[in-house]
């Protein structure tokens, strides 16, 4: 068990307010990436990190920042949420560091809807 | 853009079938593939992985990846109930060296 927690689990919040989603690892895993799932979409990926303070953007990273100050924290902002934001997030470690991504092991989920 | 496909179904399938869950893939540089299985309101889990042409089996469940066809596909032998899920194909490599997810195909096993 990766042991990743998320939170919060469910926000609610309004269009324009930021918003910042924490993700948090107990087992000092290298790379942590912010996923969001959208119904006909599927799973898309939107920041990724590779270590403390090096982080890339993945295919839908407009309207998000992330920060990674420890190994074991990635959070995703929306520095002025829209509707369009209104996903389930997901974070994901690889449990292989250096090797492959795609072995992922993902968080419970964060469900955001901005009104 | 590249992209992984996958019929969205849902397929059913009887207690005890095969169920044959299917995926294509455009990018021919994409070298890795992963099947993760998703319960309903629930985070995807890594259930089998596959880089080499042919078969790979795991206990009821099988993989198998074409590369000539860009296609991958996943068996699931003896199929149960608890196997309904959403299914979800995805690819690594390639130009991006990124996981590509498709939108994933929701089996249902009928009792």
């Amino acid at each position: 068990d990766a042991g990743i927690t998320q939170s919060p689990r469910h926000k609610v919040t309004e269009t324009g307010t930021p918003v910042t989603l924490r993700c948090h690892q107990t087992e000092n895993h290298r790379y942590m990436y912010w996923y969001r799932q959208d119904p006909g979409h599927g799973l898309r990926l939107i920041h990724y990190s590779y270590g403390v303070k090096d982080t890339d953007k993945g295919e839908v990273s407009d309207g998000y920042s992330v920060s990674r100050s420890k190994t074991e924290d990635f959070l995703l902002t929306l520095e002025s949420a829209t509707s369009s934001q209104t996903s389930v997030y997901f974070c994901a470690i690889s449990e292989t560091d250096g090797g492959t991504a795609g072995e992922l092991f993902f968080g419970e989920g964060s469900r955001l809807t901005v009104l | 853009q590249k992209e992984v496909e996958q019929n969205s179904g849902p397929l059913s399938v009887p207690e005890g079938a095969i169920a044959s869950l299917n995926c294509t893939y455009s990018d021919r540089g994409s070298q890795s593939f992963f099947w993760y299985r998703q319960y309903s309101g629930k985070s995807p889990e890594l259930i089998m992985f596959i880089y080499s042409n042919g078969d790979k089996e795991d206990g009821r469940f099988t993989a198998q990846l074409n590369k000539a066809s860009q296609y991958v596909s996943l068996l699931i032998r003896d199929s149960q109930p608890s196997d309904s899920a959403t299914y979800l194909c995805a690819g690594e490599g390639g130009a991006t060296n990124k996981l590509i997810f498709g939108t994933g195909t929701l089996l249902a096993v009928q009792p």
